[in-house]
């Protein structure tokens, strides 16, 4: 099983600022088969990027992913207010599909 | 408009029976995996496994395998998770998600049910 360490586990920065949220794999993650997610209280889960880099559909160009192998990133170029929320990475390169612990982007 | 909407909150006892749904309208259901996730309170997100409705081929994280099971109902395209008896350790909201590409069973979520949570307690 792979297992996905997400850091910092906590993320304090203002609006406007830029975010920048690691993802590293126990083991090579094959095709770059990596999404992130982002869940905010009381709601479900939202897939932001798949593959890796590709953004998924109506989400905003200030998102965007990087990486390949084991170490991957979610950037997100400047904060606005609706983006402080948790943000999940998720391999889908192997069974069983795995997600990382979780990094918490908080308002400063 | 793809939909997944999920049955309410339960509050069960240990060792009862339980089964939830993910009801999915907007698309061809019997054409796209769907998963299953859990969140137990607090923490993060779980995979638990996956289903494809057309021929109920499923696919288990070892975590969970034997510990649930999951079922469609094509005439309602509706897709179930169970549990034969449920423990305190059970308690936690489960969400159904289904497969953003049609046919492949690895592959990112990209539409969610909204939760339903359950709770176990005596």
């Amino acid at each position: 099983e792979i297992v996905l360490t997400q850091s910092p586990g906590t993320l304090s920065l203002s609006p406007g600022e830029r975010a920048t949220l690691s993802c590293r794999a126990s083991q090579s993650v094959d095709y770059s088969f990596l999404a992130w997610y982002q869940q905010k209280p009381g709601q479900a889960p939202r897939l932001l990027i798949y593959a890796a880099s590709s953004r998924a559909t109506g989400i905003p160009d200030r998102f965007s992913g990087s990486g390949s192998g084991t170490d991957f990133t979610l950037t997100i170029r400047r904060l606005e207010p609706e983006d402080f929320a948790v943000y999940y990475c998720q391999q889908y390169g192997s069974f069983p599909l795995t997600f990382g612990g979780g990094t918490k982007v908080e308002i400063k | 408009e793809v939909q997944l909407v999920q049955s309410g909150a339960e509050v069960q006892k240990p060792g009862e029976s339980l089964r939830i749904s993910c009801k999915t309208s907007g698309y061809s259901f019997t054409s796209f995996w769907i998963a299953w996730v859990r969140q137990m309170p607090g923490k993060g997100l779980e995979w638990m496994g996956i289903i494809y409705p057309d021929d109920s081929d499923t696919r288990y994280s070892p975590s969970f395998q034997g510990q649930v099971t999951f079922s469609v109902d094509k005439s309602i395209s509706t897709a179930y998770l169970q549990w034969s008896s449920l423990k305190a350790s059970d308690t936690a909201i489960y969400y159904c998600a289904r497969i953003r590409r049609g046919g492949i069973a690895v592959a990112e979520l990209a539409f969610w049910g909204q939760g339903t949570r359950v709770t176990v307690s005596a």
